[in-house]
């Protein structure tokens, strides 16, 4: 069956950086496009960017240009997110999600906790 | 950006009530809509996409509908495992945008 393993909870400073991985099984893997989508505490789910696997190109909503970068390791399944600049606001869940059968992401990875705080 | 504008934001009702969510698109989207039930440390679950194809081992109580650029969750008879938050998503174009949600609490 598929699945989205993320990785552990994080903890940095305000201006760090940090990147997170999303490993894929059960399906092959340059088959779908890896969606991030990220949520606040108490908040609404934001979405983030895409990359396809397939050659690693990407889209970034427009808010988070310049400071995310999306890679891919087709070797290992897996895909990473890189967010840099970090500040308070950037204290999430951060999910990969990819399509299902349809136009709707049927399947989450279990969310990695980032926070940032001084 | 496609802006989605869900309503209400929150929901009182009681188990057995029929509810209703709305989700307006700022411009056309077709079809391309999805909804989403999230419960607290969860990640969301695809209940609907194409604005009214159910996902596989959704309950049939779930249904979804198009109107244009309105779109409409209901839920048919509320069961207690229901009361969650619910988020549309528009997956026409990139970004694909989120609704604000719309929180169903227990009356």
């Amino acid at each position: 069956q598929v699945q989205l393993v993320q990785s552990g909870a994080e903890v940095r400073k305000p201006g760090a950086s940090v990147k997170i991985s999303c490993k894929t099984s059960g399906y092959t893997f340059t088959s779908h496009y890896l969606h991030w989508v990220r949520q606040a505490p108490g908040q609404g789910l934001e979405w983030m960017g895409i990359i396809n696997p397939t050659d690693a190109t990407t889209y970034y909503a427009q808010t988070f240009e310049g400071r995310v970068t999306m890679t891919s390791d087709s070797s290992t399944g897996t895909v990473y997110m890189e967010v840099s600049s970090l500040r308070s606001e950037d204290t999430a869940v951060y999910y990969c999600a990819r399509l299902g059968s349809g136009d709707g992401y049927s399947h989450w990875g279990q969310g990695t906790l980032v926070s940032v705080s001084s | 950006d496609i802006q989605l504008t869900q309503s209400p934001s929150f929901l009182s009702a009681s188990v057995g009530d029929r509810v209703t969510v709305t989700c307006r698109a700022s411009q056309g989207i077709g079809s391309y809509l999805a909804w989403y039930q999230q419960k607290p440390g969860k990640a969301p679950k695809l209940l609907i996409y194409a604005a009214s194809t159910l996902e596989s081992g959704v309950p049939s109580r779930f249904s979804g509908s198009r109107s244009g650029t309105d779109f409409t969750l209901t839920i048919s008879s509320l069961q207690p495992e229901d009361f969650a938050t619910y988020y549309c998503q528009q997956l026409n174009t990139y970004p694909h945008t989120f609704g604000q949600g719309t929180k169903l609490e227990i009356k």
